[in-house]
């Protein structure tokens, strides 16, 4: 199975912060990456495919890099509403499988 | 706009069965590939398993704890998907989530299984 290894766990930020968070794949899945953000209680929401496509509707202060096995979900002004946990998941092949989640604190 | 709503969860003792419903609509369900994501108690995602569409084989995949215990099926003609569980186990206890290619989720349904 490919290992998607997230950093931070967690990560203190404030208002108005660039934040970037990182995904490591075990072995190369081109760019079959997407970045997910979940809040408490709710099902997690798509913000980025294939490693940089944003979703529509996903403001543009949310961006996705990398290919091969390094990838980046960076956030260029931190807001209050993007305090949430964080997930890459890696699309490349079955088993599917996501990074352990970032959890950004504001 | 994309609807996904689970039911079928709840609480069952170890050994136990349980199955699944999500019922779909505001998509074309015949050609989603279709997908069960679990995340237990205060941890992370965790894929379940996946059916392709009829036109792409139907076919089914699994994570490995849970091959040989939990079948993904699915009924084209009602839109719904569905998780049978057999043999459940107290790890299995999570949140489970019906979804629909990457982008649609339902709103996950319960299921709690005791020792």
């Amino acid at each position: 199975d490919i290992q998607m290894t997230q950093s931070p766990s967690s990560l203190p930020a404030s208002v108005g912060d660039r934040v970037t968070i990182t995904c490591r794949a075990s072995q190369s899945i081109s760019s079959f990456l997407n970045w997910y953000q979940q809040k408490p209680g709710k099902a997690p929401k798509l913000l980025i495919t294939t490693a940089s496509s944003l979703q529509s509707g996903v403001p543009s202060r949310f961006s996705g890099s990398g290919s091969g096995t390094d990838f980046t979900l960076t956030i260029s002004s931190l807001q209050p509403e993007d305090l949430a946990t964080y997930y890459c998941e890696q699309s490349y092949t079955t088993p599917v499988t996501f990074g352990q989640g970032t959890r950004l604190e504001i | 706009e994309v609807q996904l709503v689970e039911s079928g969860g709840g609480l069952v003792k170890s050994g136990g069965s349980l199955r699944l419903s999500c019922a779909a609509s505001g998509l074309t369900f015949s050609t989603a590939w279709m997908s069960w994501v679990r995340q237990a108690p205060g941890k992370g995602l965790e894929w379940v398993g996946r059916i392709k569409s009829k036109i792409d084989g139907g076919t089914t995949d699994y994570t490995a704890p849970v091959k040989g215990r939990f079948t993904i099926s699915r009924d084209d003609s009602k839109n719904t998907l569905y998780l049978q569980m057999n043999s459940l186990r107290t790890e299995d206890t999570a949140v489970y989530f019906c979804r629909g290619g990457s982008k649609d989720w339902g709103q996950g349904t319960l299921v709690t299984v005791s020792s």
